[in-house]
Formats: C-alpha cells, structure tokens, sequence
C-alpha cells in the first residue's frame, strides 16, 4: 500500500530565504514521487516528478526535490524564496507498476512568504 | 487556452437542482479524472476514465453522475446533492501508459467551485 505524510501543514519565510517542505512516504513498489503546485483559485500544477532516474530532481521556478529511498523522503526545496511561491504544495506518490492514475496526495502544505 | 478547461468556474444550487459540470482536454490525453477537493481534506479521487472506459469509482454516491462521451470530455452530472458536496471539484487528465511504464503526470484544470445551499 502507498501512502505519503506531509509533516508541515503551514511553512512561513521571509522574501529571499530558503524554502524546505517536508514528504516521507511509503510504498510497497519502487514508487513515483510527485510535487504540485496550487495557487489560489487555481487548478493543481506539476512542480517535478520523481520516476526510478536521478535522485535529484530539478522542476519548474527553481525548485528541486531529493529522493532518499533510506529515508523514504521527497523533500521540496528553493534556495530563495520569491512572494509568488506563496500557495499550496501537494506531495504525491503513485505506483510506478500498473499505474492507473490513482495517485495518493498528501494533506499539502500551505507555504507563506513574507516581504 | 489552457490545456484542460473547467466550466462553469462557480455554481450554486439547491439541494433539489440538476446541474453538470464539465471538463474538455487538449492535451490528445486517454484518460481524465474528477477529483474532490475539500477544506482540509486530501484531494479525493472520484472518477477514472480511461479510453472513455470508466474504470474506477472510488465509492462515490449515486448523486454524482459522470459521463464522457469521448477522450476529450468529461461530465459530472449533479442532483439532489447535500450541502457536504460543496467544494471544488477538479478535472484533470493523463497520458496512461499502464504496465511497467507508468509514472504519467496529471493535467489539472482550474476547478469548478460548488456551493449546495
């Protein structure tokens, strides 16, 4: 069975700090790891993926995510915050072996960005 | 445009109305999605359709009733719903590879906003 934690449900930091959002998941196969991305009134945007390659992953806006598989963690991270990242951020984990779109969100985490 | 497109944005109803919502893609995607999404809840899945097959119904009351006619479209039809339905409803879709290869993305439109009076 998949399963994926968001350890923070509220993460506030300054303009120009760095950013860390916290996943761990669990997953009886070797798993695809996502993270999204959703603004206020928005629908649900790929930040990166995660699909069995490197284990660093590069996305979209400066972001980028390190699959640990000793530690069963998906942390997102950005070396610099900007006040457009203030939104909502959903780990996901999915089943790489007969993937059927049932994907597993995470509770997501609500991330604020102060001037 | 967008790649997935959602309408109506909002939509208030009564408990004892009939309305749809739906959901066209342009992505050239076989499969699409209706999810749930509620105030401090996880994203729920609804819906899976693939190749116009619907293949997954994650026990979701008869009140909901999807259609889709094709890859490209996806309907939600509502009646008799309770005041708990409101949330946003979002639509999304994927290029399914299935076996071993999967790992696909989904392509979410921007929600419909629900409000059961």
């Amino acid at each position: 069975a998949q399963s994926v934690t968001q350890l923070d449900s509220h993460v506030s930091v300054s303009e120009g700090t760095p950013v860390l959002l916290r996943c761990n998941y669990s997953s009886s196969y070797s798993p695809s790891l996502f993270w999204y991305v959703q603004h206020p009134n928005k629908g649900l945007q790929l930040l990166l993926k995660y699909t069995s390659a490197a284990t660093l992953v590069k996305g979209i806006n400066g972001f980028e995510a390190e699959f640990k598989k000793s530690e069963t963690s998906f942390h997102l991270t950005k070396p610099s915050a900007h006040m457009s990242d203030a939104a909502e951020y959903f780990c996901v984990v999915s089943p790489l072996v007969g993937y059927t779109g049932k994907l597993i969100f995470g509770q997501g985490t609500t991330l604020q960005v102060k001037p | 445009e967008t790649g997935v497109t959602q309408t109506p944005r909002h939509l208030v109803m009564g408990m004892t109305n009939k309305k749809s919502l739906k959901c066209e893609q342009h992505l050239g995607h076989n499969a699409m999605y209706w999810y749930k999404q509620s105030a401090k809840k996880p994203l729920e899945l609804m819906f899976v359709y693939n190749f116009k097959e619907q293949t997954e119904n994650n026990s979701v009351p008869s009140r909901f009733s999807p259609e889709c006619p094709n890859s490209s479209h996806l309907f939600l039809h509502l009646h008799t719903l309770q005041p708990e339905d409101s949330a946003l409803y979002l639509c999304a879709s994927s290029q399914n590879r299935g076996g071993s290869s999967g790992g696909g993305e989904l392509f979410f439109g921007e929600g419909s906003r629900l409000t059961v009076l």
